[in-house]
C-alpha cells in the first residue's frame, strides 16, 4: 500500500520569500512522484514529476522538488514567492497501479 | 491542443435523481481516470479505463456509481439515486499511459450539488 502525507494544510509566506511545501510518502516499491497545483474552480495542473535519475527535479513556474529516498520525502520549493502562486498544492504517488494516490493538499497563501 | 473537457461544469439536482457526467479526454490518450474531490475525503480514485481492457472499478464507493467509455474515447460517469454525500467535484484525467511515469492531465471538473 502507498500513502502520502503533506505536513501543513495551510502555509502562508510573504511575497518574495521562500516557499517550502512538505511531502512524505510511504511505498513498498520505488514510487513515481508528482506535484500538482489547483487554482480555484479549476482542475489539477502538473508542476513537476520524479521518475528515475536526477533527484532534483525542476518544474514550471520556478518550482523544484528534491527526491530523498532516505527520508522518503519529496518537498516542493520555490526561492521567491509571487502573488500568483497562491493556490492549493497536491503531492501524489503512483507505483505499479496506474491511479494516483494524493496527499490531503496544502493551501498556499502569499501575503503582500 | 485541446485539453480534457468535462461537462457540465456545474450540476445541481435533487436527492434521489440520477446524474450523468461526461468526460472528453485528450485525443490519443488511451487511459482515462475518474476522481472525486470532496471536503471530507480529499481526492479519491474512482475508476480507471485503459484501452479495451476491463476497467479497474476498485474505487467506486457503491453500486450506485457506474461508468462507461465508448469507442475508447468519451466516458460517462453515472450516479443513480443520488445522496447528499455524493456532493463533490468529479474530476476526469487522461494520459498516454505507455509507462507508469506518464503524467495525468486533468479537466476542470464537474461540481455536483445534491439538494
Amino acid at each position: 500500500a502507498q500513502s502520502v502525507t503533506q505536513l501543513g494544510s495551510h502555509v502562508s509566506v510573504s511575497e518574495g520569500a521562500l516557499v517550502l511545501l512538505r511531502c512524505n510518502y510511504s511505498s513498498s516499491v520505488p514510487p513515481y512522484l508528482f506535484w500538482y497545483v489547483q487554482y480555484p474552480n479549476q482542475g489539477l495542473q502538473l508542476l513537476l514529476k520524479y521518475t528515475t535519475g536526477a533527484t532534483l527535479v525542476k518544474g514550471i513556474n520556478g518550482f523544484e522538488a528534491e527526491f530523498k529516498k532516505s527520508e522518503t520525502s519529496f518537498h516542493l520549493t520555490k526561492p521567491s514567492a509571487h502573488m500568483s502562486d497562491a493556490a492549493e498544492y497536491f503531492c501524489a504517488v503512483k507505483t505499479s497501479a496506474r491511479q494516483l494516490t494524493f496527499g490531503s493538499g496544502t493551501q498556499l497563501t502569499v501575503l503582500p | 491542443g485541446a485539453g480534457v473537457s468535462q461537462s457540465p461544469s456545474n450540476k445541481v439536482t435533487e436527492k434521489g435523481k440520477d446524474v450523468e457526467l461526461r468526460c472528453d479526454p485528450i485525443s490519443g490518450h488511451t487511459a482515462l481516470y475518474w476522481y472525486r474531490q470532496s471536503l471530507g475525503q480529499g481526492l479519491e480514485f474512482l475508476i480507471y479505463f485503459q484501452g479495451n481492457s476491463a476497467p479497474d472499478k476498485s474505487g467506486l464507493p457503491s453500486d450506485r456509481f457506474s461508468a462507461e467509455r465508448t469507442g475508447g474515447s468519451v466516458s460517462t460517469l453515472t450516479i443513480q439515486r443520488t445522496q447528499q454525500e455524493d456532493s463533490a467535484v468529479y474530476l476526469c484525467a487522461s494520459s498516454l499511459d505507455r509507462h507508469p511515469e506518464e503524467p495525468q492531465h486533468f479537466g476542470d471538473g464537474t461540481r455536483l450539488s445534491i439538494l
